[in-house]
């Protein structure tokens, strides 16, 4: 079973819509990351928190907007998004952060925008 | 720049054949960390193994084994034995000791098919 949980497992979504992606985690871990993964690209760090601050944001348009509220959930709204973002949308944690941690992932919400 | 290169993008073996995946990495840290991750058709990557830069030994677990060379820069996995249960897409990363860094650099995967 899984630490890390993500819903909706799947989404489809106009252009004009908004909508949000969860990611939770149960291993007691303070630190939570979001990522894009596109096919055939590398996976695509979008943001960081540490202890429910945000301390990346790997140049991500703005129509992408996460929220932290306690060190166990993670979202990331959606608003006017555009056909080449459709991807999956993966969430991970470790305990801190730092170069050495392992990061525990989700099984990802796969996205698809017409 | 750091950089991770898996230049095998899908490998084909049979069932209980050893298949070697390769990843090469570049970064100027002399402290840093390399991973291992697989991500099954589910979608969740699991981690496999963490390397420090300044452990060379290799590393073996069951079936799966690691071959960490900073000479060529390098950090092979080998599955001896390969299952079906190995498919799977791999992804080498990896992370810089620098403070500050959050960062994973991950390779673009190599997708691992085991034909029964």
């Amino acid at each position: 079973e899984t630490g890390v949980t993500q819903t909706p497992r799947h989404l489809v979504m106009g252009m004009t819509n908004k909508k949000s992606l969860k990611c939770e985690q149960h291993l007691g871990h303070n630190a939570m990351y979001w990522y894009k993964q596109s096919a055939k690209k590398p996976l695509e760090l979008m943001f960081v928190y540490s202890l429910e601050e945000r301390v990346e944001n790997n140049s991500v348009p703005s129509r992408f907007s996460p929220e932290c509220p306690n060190s166990s959930h993670l979202f990331l709204h959606l608003h006017t998004l555009q056909p080449e973002d459709s991807a999956l949308y993966l969430c991970a944690s470790s305990q801190v952060t730092g170069a050495f941690n392992e990061q525990f992932f989700g099984p990802g919400t796969r996205l698809t925008v017409l | 720049a750091q950089k991770v290169t898996q230049a095998q993008t899908e490998i084909s073996v049979v069932e209980k054949e050893d298949v070697t995946l390769d990843c090469v990495y570049e970064t100027r840290d002399t402290t840093y960390y390399l991973f291992w991750y697989k991500q099954p058709p589910s979608g969740e990557l699991v981690f496999l193994i963490r390397r420090n830069s300044f452990d060379e030994q290799n590393e073996i677990s069951g079936r799966y084994s690691w071959n960490f060379q900073k000479s060529t820069s390098s950090f092979n996995f080998t599955i001896t034995a390969s299952q079906v249960v190995d498919s799977a897409v791999y992804f080498c990363a990896l992370s810089e000791g620098s403070s500050g860094t959050y960062k994973y650099i991950f390779g673009t995967g190599t997708r691992l098919k085991v034909l029964a």
